[in-house]
């Protein structure tokens, strides 16, 4: 079946410096790709997506390019925050069963420290 | 800004009594989803809705059923709560077809004790 592997946590940098969270995809289709955030306590939220190969995600400084080649979905950002610290999820969706189903990976957690 | 609501944030409540968590999205989405997420952040999709009068189980098992009467609302019921109930429970919502992202409540923190 369909799957997400990403890095795991903590991550944790200093401000400024250069992030990049691994992600890596299994899947029977050909998915949508999605990055999301959760901020203590919040639920997720869509960080960026892209749904098709070479396509590039971009909010807020972060970017990922879906790599069909490597099956990859790799998140930077050139410059990070304090306000970064979050855990971050990447995603799919896929058709399984005849529907669309969301896969997520188990989650990285990063902090940035000041 | 995501249109989907989650009542209450935070719930503390005795082992046996019955609960439901509430979710509400005014975006017209058909589907539906209920997440459990561990202390670990992993998600687990527990229930999920294709539109009125549709229900499915997830991918965990879960003793909690849910409802879906009205395309908005999706809420979540444990007839008798019990410590291992205790989570982080996430609600969300997305539109049908493989380019849409799903939208997700604040969560509901349960603490049964």
């Amino acid at each position: 079946g369909d799957s997400v592997t990403q890095m795991e946590g903590p991550v944790t940098l200093s401000e400024e410096a250069f992030l990049t969270i691994n992600c890596t995809y299994t899947a029977t289709g050909y998915p949508s790709l999605f990055w999301y955030v959760q901020y203590p306590g919040e639920g997720l939220q869509l960080l960026l997506k892209a749904t098709k190969a070479d396509d590039k995600g971009s909010n807020k400084g972060f970017e990922a390019t879906y790599r069909k080649e490597t099956t990859s979905f790799h998140l930077e950002k050139g410059s990070v925050q304090v306000s970064d610290s979050a855990v971050y999820f990447c995603a799919l969706s896929d058709l399984t069963s005849g529907t669309y189903k969301y896969i997520f990976g188990t989650g990285t957690r990063l902090k940035v420290l000041a | 800004e995501a249109d989907i609501y989650q009542t209450p944030r935070y719930l503390v409540i005795g082992t046996g009594k019955k609960i439901t968590l509430e979710c509400s999205q005014t975006m017209g989405h058909d589907k539906m989803y209920w997440y459990q997420q561990d202390p670990g952040m992993e998600l687990h999709l527990i229930h999920y809705s294709y539109g009125v009068n549709s229900t499915e189980k997830g991918d965990l098992s879960s003793e909690s059923t849910v409802s879906r009467i009205r395309t908005e609302h999706f809420p979540l019921t444990l007839e008798s709560a019990r410590p291992s109930h205790t989570s982080q429970y996430l609600c969300a919502s997305s539109e049908f077809g493989r380019n849409t992202e799903a939208f997700f409540g604040q969560g509901t923190r349960l603490t049964v004790v």
